[in-house]
């Protein structure tokens, strides 16, 4: 079945530094691919998404590129900063579902230090 | 209403008791989702509506979960006989169906089962 692989946290770094969380996944077809983000105390937010290959997804200086090749759906952003302190979830929805529902990774944990 | 609300917020309850968890979805959203999130986990999908009916309830864990929409809009995640295996963050989303629009979480409710 479909899933989604994240790398283990927590990820620690100073501000200003560079990130990469990795994200793969297992899916057939041609899944659509989602990060999403929860702040300490808020919801779950949509951060990013993609839905097909080599579309690249950006929002807030973050960035994902949906790699085929590789099914992977890697988070980068190129200076963090405090305030980006954050759990992050990669997610795909299956293209043979017609649900739209998600399938979660679980869970990278970003603490960004001043 | 501007988001997805959910109540209670919280919810403790003794095992074997039955429980019944609220979500009221965005206004025009035909898409609603429900979700568990175990501590240290991705959310896992439970049931999707379309409208009134469940269209995917492939989620649900066994048959003490029931979920109902009967409007279209509100929708009742019902759990009987509560065991503490139970226990976890239950997030309901909505989107504007199921293939159009970002799903918009909920903050969840946060059910202990003693």
């Amino acid at each position: 079945g479909n899933s989604v692989t994240q790398m283990e946290g927590p990820v620690t770094l100073s501000e200003e530094a560079f990130l990469t969380i990795n994200c793969t996944y297992t899916a057939t077809g041609y899944p659509s691919l989602f990060w999403y983000v929860q702040y300490p105390g808020e919801g779950l937010q949509l951060l990013l998404k993609a839905t097909k290959a080599d579309d690249k997804g950006s929002n807030k200086g973050f960035e994902a590129t949906y790699r085929k090749e590789t099914t992977s759906f890697h988070l980068e952003k190129g200076s963090v900063q405090v305030s980006d302190s954050a759990v992050y979830f990669c997610a795909l929805s299956g293209s043979s579902s017609n649900t739209g529902k998600l399938i979660f990774g679980q869970g990278t944990t970003l603490q960004v230090k001043p | 209403g501007a988001g997805v609300s959910q109540t209670p917020s919280n919810k403790v309850t003794e095992k074997g008791k039955y429980v019944e968890l609220r979500c009221d979805p965005i206004s025009g959203h035909t898409a609603l989702y429900w979700y568990r999130q175990s501590l240290g986990q991705g959310p896992e999908f439970l049931i999707y509506f379309q409208g009134t009916g469940a269209a995917d309830d492939s989620g649900l864990p066994n048959d003490r979960f029931f979920a109902v929409r009967p409007e279209g809009s509100v929708s009742t995640l019902k759990i009987q006989r509560t065991e503490r295996g139970d226990s976890a963050v239950y997030l309901c989303a909505s989107s504007l169906t199921w293939s159009e629009g970002e799903q918009f979480f909920g903050p969840g409710t946060r059910l202990t089962v003693l």
